[in-house]
């Protein structure tokens, strides 16, 4: 079975500095990978996916996110952080295949300072 | 109504009573979904319907009783619920052949 893991629970950025958020996933083959937000008392909002092709994705926001298969890993960037980018982000992962199912990891709480 | 909308958005109940979350989805999908997410936890997919079909069932307690009568709308039944079930429930949805998923903002349950 597939898992993900967000190791930094808490980050904290000034406004204008650039952002990455850290994703490690642990999968047979590639998974399809995906990066989600969820702002307080919302639901999750889908920043960017990756199926297959080019490794960079681009979202919405002006994320970006890389897929790099020799390190398991899919981290989440963003090059100025804006006051309204304070939320949790999400890392999560389907196996192909597998069903449409999907596994989330425990989440990284980004605060923004002004 | 666009996207997935999800009613009440808050809900406290006593662990006697008997409650329904609702889910509606206007995107035209075929696969439904209800989640748990509990603090400092990850997200848990507790049940999936496919084509109105439940495919998956995450070891949940009975006192959760899903009910998806049509591709458009979820029903999530609570009945003697814990202390410990009070968390925020998502449903999202989606189509069978992708993995992407659509959330709902959430019902934010308290059971007292």
């Amino acid at each position: 079975a597939q898992s993900v893991t967000q190791p930094d629970i808490h980050i904290t950025v000034s406004e204008g500095a650039s952002l990455e958020l850290r994703c490690n996933y642990s999968y047979g083959a590639t998974p399809y990978l995906f990066w989600y937000v969820q702002s307080p008392g919302q639901g999750l909002q889908l920043l960017l996916k990756y199926f297959s092709g080019d490794t960079l994705v681009q979202g919405i926001k002006g994320f970006e996110a890389e897929f790099k298969r020799s390190q398991s890993s899919f981290n989440l960037r963003k090059p100025s952080v804006h006051w309204s980018d304070a939320a949790e982000y999400f890392c999560a992962v389907a196996a192909r295949g597998g069903g449409n199912k999907l596994t989330f990891g425990t989440g990284t709480q980004l605060k923004v300072e002004l | 109504e666009t996207g997935v909308t999800q009613t009440p958005r808050h809900l406290v109940m006593g662990m006697t009573n008997k409650k329904s979350l609702k889910c509606e989805q206007h995107l035209g999908h075929n696969a439904m979904y209800w989640y748990k997410q509990s603090a400092k936890k990850p997200l848990e997919l507790m049940f999936v319907y496919n084509f109105k079909e439940q495919t998956e069932n995450n070891s949940v307690p009975s006192r959760f009783s899903p009910e998806c009568p049509n591709s458009s709308h979820l029903f999530l039944h609570l009945h003697t619920l814990q202390p410990e079930d009070s968390a925020l429930y998502l449903c999202a949805s989606g189509l069978v052949e992708f993995d992407e998923q659509f959330f709902g903002p959430g019902t934010r349950l308290t059971v007292l």
